[in-house]
């Protein structure tokens, strides 16, 4: 079946512009996650949701960072103002339940040049 | 805070066994994973351990101690694919916010 899918793959950004990074989660799955990894760093905990509602969104460094995931399916990584510190890969995962191993996303490579 | 250590490198044989520790202090426990990253993609799901002891799954072993806060994982019969990164992760609270640690890179020589 299909896994979690991020687009675009690649973004490349002026600093100053607003993103926003796009997740496909595993039909079905209720619990999505967002995090940013840096090069030789684990994944960082960004925001998770349980549904359509952000369960816990202690992990967004500052309010230029916001998500959305309106239906339940679908999230959205919105990013403004972007600065050149926020380029990473950003990985997105979903899980059946609030539990067990996570279902992880090929990432979107963030750019700010 | 929250702090999870394990060895940056390892270097292991191809066909020998590799143990690669983690040691946790965190604010909350639920559960800790091992995950596999190979260079480039994204992490993929190994282990969960929630209560103590071992959990074997075919050439991978993982083994909790809720009261030492240390885990390993244990990889059997290693092959060249083998090499990547492993993640030591454990959810802090109910929700399974979770906090990775940074991984080590293992090298499996011929």
């Amino acid at each position: 079946g299909a896994g979690v899918s991020q687009t675009p793959s690649n973004k490349v950004t002026e600093k100053g512009k607003y993103v926003e990074l796009r997740c496909d989660p595993i039909s079905g799955h209720t619990a999505l996650y967002w995090y940013r990894q840096s090069l030789g760093q684990g994944p960082e905990f960004l925001i998770y949701f349980q549904g359509t509602g952000a369960a816990d969104d202690s992990g967004l460094p500052n309010d230029r960072f916001f998500a959305v995931r309106p239906e339940g399916s679908v999230s959205t990584l919105k990013i403004q103002r972007t600065e050149r510190g926020d380029s990473a890969v950003y990985l997105c995962a979903s899980s059946p339940t609030s539990g067990g191993g996570q279902f992880f996303g090929p990432g979107t490579r963030l750019t700010v040049l | 805070g929250q702090n999870i250590d394990q060895p940056t490198e390892m270097t292991a044989t191809e066909g020998a066994i590799v143990q690669i520790n983690c040691t946790y202090q965190t604010s909350g426990f639920n559960g800790l994973f091992w995950y596999q990253q190979h260079a480039g993609e994204a992490p993929t799901f190994l282990s969960y351990n929630v209560l103590d002891g071992l959990e074997e799954k075919g050439r991978f072993s993982s083994f909790l101690s809720r009261s030492k806060g240390y885990s390993y994982l244990l990889l059997k019969e290693l092959q060249m694919k083998d090499s990547a990164s492993y993640l030591c992760a454990v959810a802090i609270t109910g929700g399974f916010k979770t906090i990775f640690g940074a991984g080590t890179r293992l090298f499996v020589k011929a």
